[in-house]
C-alpha cells in the first residue's frame, strides 16, 4: 500500500514570494490533514478535511494561508506570501484502519525555509 | 502551557540498556498514540492506547496508559541503535474534537552502539 506522498520535499524562497505544498493521502482515505512542525515542537494541526470539506480551519492564518481539496483527494497548502516565520516542517496526513485501529498515517513533508 | 508534557526531552543510552520516556496530560487522555519521527522524515505510527491500565507491545517496544488515563509511557528493551529518532506522543483531549491529535514536543533519544 502506498504511504502519504507529498511534494516537494524542499523548497527555499525569499519572504513575500508564494508558497505551495501537494499532498496525496492513502487512497480511500477520506479525512485529511495538514501540520506545521517548528523546530524541536511538536506537529500542530493547521487545517483537518473530510471529504473536499474543510471541517476545521480554526488553526490556519487566513490572511496567509489557503488551502483545497477540490475532488475530496489530493490537496494544496498555499502560502502567499511567506514570512520569515513560516519556515518549518509541513506535514501531510490521512486517517484510516489498520490492525483495527484508526489513526493518523504522515507523509515525509516539505521543509521550507523562507530566507 | 504545554497540554502534553514529554520527559525527558533527550536521552542518550548506550545500545543494550533499557529506556522508559514518559507523556503527561494536563486533561483526560481519550486516545493516546505514539509516533517515532527520524530527521528529514514523517511521523511513522507505532501504537495507540485507548483504555485505562491499556499495554501494548510491538518488539521491543512497550507502551502503557495509566488507569487514569492522564500519563502514558513508552518501554524500550535492549536499545539498538536502530530506535534512534525523536519519540512523540499524541492524544486524543477532552473539550476537543475528537479527531483533532494534540502533540508533545518529542524526546530525542540517541543510542550509542
Amino acid at each position: 500500500e502506498a504511504g502519504v506522498v507529498q511534494s516537494p520535499r524542499y523548497k527555499i524562497i525569499e519572504k513575500k514570494q508564494p508558497v505551495a505544498f501537494w499532498c496525496n493521502p492513502i487512497s480511500g482515505h477520506n479525512t485529511l490533514y495538514w501540520y506545521r512542525q517548528n523546530l524541536g515542537q511538536g506537529p500542530e494541526l493547521l487545517i483537518r478535511y473530510e471529504n473536499e470539506e474543510a471541517v476545521d480551519d480554526s488553526q490556519l492564518p487566513k490572511d496567509r494561508f489557503s488551502a483545497e481539496r477540490l475532488k475530496g483527494v489530493d490537496s494544496t497548502l498555499k502560502i502567499q506570501p511567506a514570512e520569515l516565520g513560516d519556515s518549518a516542517v509541513y506535514l501531510c496526513a490521512s486517517k484510516g484502519w489498520r490492525g483495527g485501529e484508526e489513526t493518523q498515517y504522515f507523509g515525509p513533508g516539505t521543509r521550507l525555509l523562507v530566507l | 502551557s504545554q497540554e502534553l508534557e514529554q520527559s525527558p526531552q533527550s536521552l542518550i543510552v548506550q545500545e543494550g540498556k533499557n529506556l522508559t520516556i514518559n507523556c503527561t496530560s494536563s486533561k483526560t487522555l481519550y486516545g493516546l498514540y505514539w509516533y517515532k519521527q527520524k530527521y528529514g522524515e514523517g511521523l511513522i505510527f507505532l501504537m495507540m492506547l485507548q483504555k485505562g491500565g491499556e499495554e501494548k507491545s510491538h518488539e521491543k517496544i512497550t507502551a502503557k496508559l495509566d488507569e487514569k488515563k492522564q500519563q502514558s509511557s513508552l518501554h524500550i528493551t535492549a536499545s539498538q541503535p536502530s530506535h534512534a529518532g525523536i519519540y512523540l506522543c499524541g492524544a486524543t483531549l477532552s473539550g476537543a474534537g475528537s479527531y483533532q491529535l494534540t502533540f508533545g514536543k518529542g524526546t530525542k533519544l540517541s543510542v550509542i552502539p
